[in-house]
This record gives C-alpha cells, structure tokens and sequence, in this order.
C-alpha cells in the first residue's frame, strides 16, 4: 500500500512555462484534493474532486486547472507559471471516516 | 465563510513540559474538528479529530476537546518530547455536500532537551 504519491518531488521553472502535478492514491478514495502551502499562511485548497470525472474549485484556484480520469489520479496543471506560484504543493485523498491521507510534497519554484 | 484561527509560533518548550496551542473556529453549522502535524519534510498526518460537540479526540498523549460554546478546539499535551517537534495546524471540515476543508496557519513547535 503506497498511500499516496506525488511527482515530481521537486521542479524549477520559467516564468510561462506549464507543468503536470500527478497524484496517485491506492486507497480507492472518492475524495481528492490539491493544496498549496505557504510560509505563515497554512495549506490552501486550490481544487478537490469528489468523484471521478469531478471536480471543483477551491479557495485560490486561479492559475490552475485539474482533471481526474481515472479514480486513482488527480492532476494539477499550471498552464503558464508565475513567481506567485512558487509554493509546495500537496495532494490528499479523504476515506470515509474523513480522514485525510497527504502525499509528501511538490516542491515548485518559478523564476 | 468558515475559518479557522490557531496561535502563533513557534512555541519552544523544554522535554516534559506542559504544551497547549489554542485553536478557534467559525462555521456553519457542527463541523468536524481535526488536528494535523507535519514532520520536517513530509506531509501531513491526522493526530486526532473530533465529529461533535463535547467529543475528546486522543492519540499519542495529546488531546482535544470539541467546546461548541467557546467553538474552540485546544491541543494538550501534559510531556512533551523532543520528538514531538512539528508544525501543529488545526483544521474544520465544512457541512455542506462538499466537505471542504479549512486549516488553520499552522504553530510551529520546538521542544529542547
């Protein structure tokens, strides 16, 4: 049981620049969702699902996008990168009991 | 909206020490209450929750007690260890269909030896 994986584990990129986040969970959880954290400003949902083929936005969505195909994955897309979008980035999926289980990180940095 | 208010760090305490971090919320409604910790460099994992008022949530020597009076949802723990060292954040999940989730900023706790 892998719980769940994120990749890349850490990323540069140019200011306009895209990039794909992939998170993974083998949980066969309904529930995912994408947070970016950020230095005195605890962790901000950017999109969730509930379900696949779901989605919806979040507090800070701006600048990102989000698909999930298939149960087991939930992608997090950055179409044209900004500074403002250098964070750590975590995905989570939710059981039942509403307990959430976080991958270990996407560390993003945007010159 | 909903949110969720923890106090600020970091905390530093000595081994054995007694460590509280005060959290409140604002919701609609009961939410459930939840506490999280992050270990450097890893991700977040539930310490323990709480899905109504007066419940006491529990695991490795800490506590929580729901108040829905003082809508308040306070971590204690009586010794504290070296290892307990971590960023504390306090989170709420909200009533609607949805279930979003709120977190707190996080406390930032550094135990000595």
């Amino acid at each position: 049981n892998a719980g769940v994986t994120q990749t890349p584990k850490f990323r540069v990129l140019k200011t306009g620049q895209s990039m794909t986040l992939l998170c993974a969970q083998d949980m066969n959880h309904e529930y995912m969702y994408w947070y970016r954290q950020d230095p005195g400003m605890g962790l901000r949902l950017i999109h969730y699902s509930v379900g696949e083929g779901t989605t919806a936005k979040g507090e800070v969505p701006d600048g990102y996008n989000v698909s999930r195909l298939k149960k087991q994955n939930f992608l997090l897309g950055l179409e044209s990168a900004a500074p403002s979008q250098t964070s750590v980035y975590f995905c989570a999926s939710r059981d039942t009991r509403e307990t959430q289980y976080f991958g270990p990180g996407t560390r993003l940095l945007v010159l | 909206g909903n949110s969720v208010t923890q106090m600020e760090g970091p905390v530093t305490l000595s081994e054995e020490a007694f460590l509280t971090i005060n959290c409140t919320y604002t919701a609609t409604g009961y939410p459930s209450l939840f506490w999280y910790v992050q270990y450097p460099g890893e991700g977040l994992q539930l310490l323990l929750k709480a899905t109504k008022a007066d419940d006491k949530g529990s695991n490795k020597g800490f506590e929580a007690t729901y108040r829905k009076e003082t809508t308040s949802f306070h971590l204690e723990k009586g010794s504290v260890q070296v290892s307990d060292s971590a960023v504390y954040f306090c989170a709420l999940r909200s009533t609607d269909s949805w279930g979003k989730f709120q977190f707190g900023a996080g406390t930032q706790v550094v135990v000595t030896p």
